[in-house]
């Protein structure tokens, strides 16, 4: 069974640009997770989909950052005009419906802004 | 890679010893712990979970501890191996099933 894959797996970028990153669940999880760990710090939720709606976006920092699920499977977060704080890793982690404890995370995408 | 553990609290324990990583969580309506084992490179592995009904639940050689009187989480490794060297993580889940996760504490095993 394939995992959850993410896409890149790093992008260096410079500040004003525009960066996409996209996440592929198992299939057949409903919960899609964005989480963000900056400077080695914790992992801080970012949003929360259930199928392609937003359960709760509560973490997201700010109107920069954009996610969407389109028909309910992979999910895109992009980043619009990025700046030198939003480096960090994204990670992605999905779970079945109603048995979401179990998170199953991506590798991660390592954001670089310059 | 990402730098991983510079700011993160560090244990480092003797191969062959126990560890324990330790955990204080906010949310007192939280109902549902988990620890997450990272890799450099990779992203969180699940390790174990416990209820909030419950204050033990042992795995294969890890054991985890809740006291919600004090909001305490504890990560037991027994018998730590160089393979346990990663940085782990308490989660927690509170309302509208959200997860939120701790600082993260770095498991250093000298061979």
């Amino acid at each position: 069974e394939a995992g959850v894959t993410q896409f890149p797996s790093h992008s260096v970028i410079e500040k004003g640009q525009t960066v996409t990153l996209r996440c592929d669940p198992i299939s057949g999880h409903d919960n899609l997770y964005w989480y963000r760990r900056v400077m080695g710090k914790e992992i801080k939720f970012l949003l929360h989909f259930v199928k392609e709606s937003k359960q709760d976006e509560s973490g997201m920092p700010n109107n920069r950052f954009l996610a969407e699920r389109t028909g309910g499977t992979y999910s895109t977060l992009k980043v619009q005009p990025a700046e030198l704080e939003d480096s960090g890793v994204y990670f992605c982690a999905s779970s079945l419906r109603d048995t979401n404890e179990k998170l199953f995370f991506g590798s991660g995408t390592q954001l670089s802004v310059l | 890679g990402e730098s991983v553990g510079l700011h993160l609290p560090t244990l480092s324990v003797q191969e062959g010893d126990n560890s324990i990583i330790n955990c204080a969580y906010s949310n007192s309506a939280s109902d549902y712990f988990i620890w997450y084992k990272q890799e450099s490179g990779k992203g969180p592995q699940f390790i174990i979970d416990i209820r909030s009904n419950m204050d033990k639940r042992q795995g294969q050689r890890v054991t985890v501890l809740l006291n919600k009187t004090v909001k305490h989480l504890s990560l037991q490794i027994a018998a730590t191996q160089p393979g346990d060297s990663a940085v782990y993580f308490c989660a927690e889940r509170g309302g509208y099933q959200k997860v939120t996760f701790g600082t993260g504490t770095k498991l250093q095993v000298i061979p």
